[in-house]
This record gives C-alpha cells, structure tokens and sequence, in this order.
C-alpha cells in the first residue's frame, strides 16, 4: 500500500489568486495523478505527473492553468491558477503503485471566494 | 466510452441492517473494478479490488461481488453501523491510468 499526504487539507482562496498543492508519497513511484472532484460530482484526471518529464494533461486541462512539478519520484505538486468560484473543489493526488491498485490522498478542497 | 452508474444514489438505513449498493458499466472490456470509500471533504479510501478474472473479494463486513458479462458490480455491507455513513464510488478500469472511470457515488446514511 502507500501513504500519502497532501497540504494544504483546505483552504479558502481569493478569486484572481493562486494555490500550490503538494502531495508526498511514502515510496518512490513512476507516475502520480492529479483529479478534481466538483461538488456533487465524480473525479475526473486532470494530468499525469511523471519524473523528469513534462505533466501529461487530460482534454480540457492546460499547463498555464494547472501547472505541476515533479522534482523527484516521490513529490509533486499542483498548482491553480488564477482562481474563480468555479475551481472550487476537492484536488485529489493519486499514485499507482503497481499498475493495478490507486491509491489517493486525502484530498485538498479547496473554496474561491 | 465507458460509463459508469451508481445507484441508488442515496441510501439511509437503520443500524444493523444488510444492504447492497450497486455499480453498472457499459464496457466489459475491463481490467478490474476499485470500490472506495469517501467521507465528506476527504479524499478516498480503497476497500477492495476485484480482478477482471475474479468474481468476488471479501475484507471483514464487505463483499464485493462481479459479472464482467452483465456490467455489473455490487458492494454488499453486512449488519451495517453509524460509522459506515459515507459516500461510495466505484472505479472501473479499462486499461491503464488513462481509461480509470469512476461514479458519481451512493451516499450512504446508517442511523443508529
């Protein structure tokens, strides 16, 4: 299994700002995810972070809105950009350690005031 | 494209009771089914995973069954307690990271 921790767990945001999520995992791993969880709705993938290599980004997200970094196997981070009420919502950082099981974080929910 | 259906979408019970919660897909191409468990405001905790090749996996009270040719899956909790009031979601895998879908889920209300 994996542990893994996310900051902040919450946070209220002003509209126009940005936030930066961290997730650690407690062993090294190929790929992290990042999801978005609306209220009232499923998770949907935002990107693929891989080490060493630029985040792979579903349809309907783009780097200059969700920019991640992913220094080492066992790091990264999300960032939102330029919040509006609409970004309200639980960021969720997953791994899959062995291609089989995902594993999440406890979340980060986030609200845009 | 897979879809995924949960229902019944809410769910309140008296403490004690057996209850089913179901999980369709419209794809049966898959690579396993992960139900979790998801309290209000937090991130998601797995339950159990069931194999494409399996039909069902056990873990203390909960059950989860598949019929990978019917699309379907249920979660089946035995003499259930407050303590399982949350939200469940099941996750279908057809193949990879990318092709992970999951429902909306099934609020789950146990009263004591």
């Amino acid at each position: 299994s994996a542990v893994i921790s996310q900051k902040p767990s919450r946070d209220i945001c002003q509209r126009g700002t940005s936030l930066t999520i961290q997730c650690q995992v407690d062993s090294q791993v190929t790929m992290m995810f990042w999801y978005r969880q609306q209220p009232g709705q499923s998770l949907t993938l935002i990107a693929t972070a891989n080490q060493g290599s630029e985040a792979t980004y579903e349809s309907g997200f783009v780097i200059d809105k969700f920019p991640i970094s992913r220094p080492n196997l066992t790091f990264s981070t999300l960032t939102v950009s330029n919040m509006s009420p609409e970004d309200s919502s639980i960021y969720l950082c997953s791994v899959d350690l062995d291609g089989n099981t995902i594993y999440f974080g406890e979340g980060s929910w986030l609200t845009v005031v | 494209k897979q879809e995924v259906t949960q229902i019944p979408a809410a769910l309140s019970v008296p403490e004690g009771e057996n209850l089913v919660l179901n999980c369709s897909f419209t794809d049966s191409a898959i690579y396993n089914l992960q139900w979790f468990r998801q309290d209000p405001g937090k991130g998601l905790t797995s339950l159990l995973l069931i194999q494409s090749s399996q039909r069902e996996q056990t873990s203390g009270r909960l059950n989860a069954s598949l019929d990978k040719s019917s699309g379907r899956s249920t979660l089946y909790i035995a003499a259930s307690q407050p303590g399982d009031s949350a939200t469940y979601l099941c996750a279908v895998n057809s193949g990879g990271y990318q092709k992970v879908t999951f429902g909306i889920g099934t609020k789950l209300q146990v009263i004591p």
